[in-house]
């Protein structure tokens, strides 16, 4: 099945620094989602990103599908950042009447005050 | 927006019984609907598909008849896991795709603690 590594597995911060976080994937994907999983576990949905560069706030992710890797940027990260952040990659099953979800390997982040 | 609703967020049984964890889809039909387990520091393993009115499509690896799975109707999932040991204690979670203009999102529930003791 595909692949999906993201990089750093781990990354601490001082606050206000920003941090670029990295998912590759191994093979064609539909779409791309980035997420953020809280202490409690909760997964927020971050950037839904099958292509191209968007932006909320402090975040941003860019996508390049033919080179198979996405990046999400925060920038003058917050202690409320800390967390797991996710990439999941979808893509059509093989009967095409849903979306098979990879997750990545995640990246735990941690922003010290 | 869309809301996937998981109950409960956190239960305890003993060992040997069985329990029940809802996922619900609040305001979108969802015909098809995940069921991912997380265990400490790892990342999420997809568990089984829950396709409505059929049977669900597990994952290589997974017990079907440990991990019941009825998808019963277009907005609600349930994961049932039968006689249940110490080592089935994780974090289990629930998404449901939801089509859009833009395309499918996946959106997850806010996950179900179980402790087995």
């Amino acid at each position: 099945g595909i692949q999906v590594e993201q990089s750093p597995p781990d990354l601490i911060l001082q606050e206000g620094a920003n941090s670029t976080l990295r998912c590759n994937f191994s093979d064609s994907v539909n779409n791309l989602q980035w997420f953020h999983q809280n202490p409690w576990g909760q997964l927020i949905n971050l950037f839904y990103i099958p292509s191209g560069t968007k932006q909320n706030g402090r975040l941003s992710a860019t996508t390049v599908a033919t080179e198979r890797y996405s990046l999400l940027y925060i920038s003058s990260s917050q202690t409320t950042d800390s967390g797991v952040y996710f990439c999941a990659v979808l893509r059509q099953s093989n009967s095409g009447g849903y979306q098979k979800v990879t997750f990545g390997t995640g990246t735990k982040l941690q922003v010290i005050p | 927006g869309a809301v996937v609703s998981q109950h409960p967020s956190r239960v305890i049984c003993k060992s040997g019984t069985s329990v029940k964890i809802e996922c619900r889809s609040l305001d979108f039909q969802a015909t098809t609907m995940f069921w991912y387990r997380q265990f400490p520091k790892q990342s999420l393993m997809l568990m089984a598909t829950s396709n409505e009115g059929s049977k669900a499509t597990y994952e290589q690896g997974v017990e079907k008849d440990k991990f019941l799975i009825n998808h019963a109707s277009l907005t609600l999932s349930t994961l049932t896991v039968t006689s249940a040991h110490p080592e089935d204690s994780s974090f289990y979670i629930c998404s449901a795709s939801r089509i859009g203009i833009s395309g499918n999102t996946i959106y997850f529930g806010e996950g179900s603690w179980l402790t087995v003791v």
